[in-house]
């Protein structure tokens, strides 16, 4: 069974351009979240999708945004590109929504923003 | 918002020898899981734990969940080269997704 996709993997923008990533979960899996990591932070939760609707959302600013599409794949953007949002963004997918389901997760897209 | 904290930050060992990780907040979690993460990808899961008390093994690996369920440790005897990585806990509540990753131990195993 194929893993956790993300496109792109790496990417480049400027201050002020906005930005969309893309993730296509383990074929079955209906929930995905999205999860922004740091050297300073750490991983920190940004939303998570089940079967088309955004079920729980992180402490992030509005610019963060993401939606699921009815194959389960998943999209998420971030408008007005500030440097701070430079980061590798994970996406993991899951059978079923909840804190004790076995997350998996993709290789990420590291984001640098100049 | 629960906040977790681990301990060490940074572990430099040399292989063969024991080590343990912690994770503790001021809150009861409902559940804790185990991640290790190697550069360029993404976590992997290693465990999860649910009650108060639970002890699992897994081969070299020894999770422990703590009494109260606020606090977890992770112990690995004799480390290996391949147990280098980031190590990070992670406390969910309630019925949703809402997973709080922990600070991360980094782990590197010298030969």
């Amino acid at each position: 069974k194929a893993g956790v996709t993300q496109t792109p993997r790496y990417l480049i923008k400027t201050r002020g351009q906005q930005v969309t990533l893309s993730c296509s979960p383990i074929s079955g899996h209906r929930s995905v979240s999205w999860y922004q990591q740091t050297p300073g932070q750490g991983l920190q939760f940004l939303f998570e999708y089940f079967s088309e609707t955004q079920r729980n959302k992180g402490n992030f600013p509005g610019r963060f945004s993401g939606r699921q599409f009815s194959n389960s794949r998943s999209e998420m953007n971030v408008s007005t590109l500030e440097l701070g949002d430079s980061a590798l963004y994970l996406c993991a997918s899951s059978l079923e929504t909840g804190p004790r389901e076995t997350q998996y997760f993709g290789p990420g897209t590291r984001l640098l923003v100049l | 918002t629960q906040l977790l904290e681990q301990s060490p930050q940074f572990l430099s060992i040399q292989e063969g020898e024991n080590l343990t990780v912690y994770c503790n907040s001021s809150s009861v979690f409902s559940s804790l899981q185990w991640y290790r993460q190697e550069p360029g990808e993404g976590p992997v899961l290693l465990v999860t734990v649910v009650t108060g008390g639970e002890v699992k093994k897994l081969k070299r690996l020894t999770f422990q969940f703590g009494d109260a369920r606020k606090d977890s440790s992770l112990h690995i005897t004799a480390a290996q080269t391949g147990d280098t990585g980031l190590y990070l806990c992670a406390a969910g509540s309630g019925g949703y997704q809402k997973v709080t990753f922990g600070t991360g131990t980094k782990l590197q195993v010298i030969p």
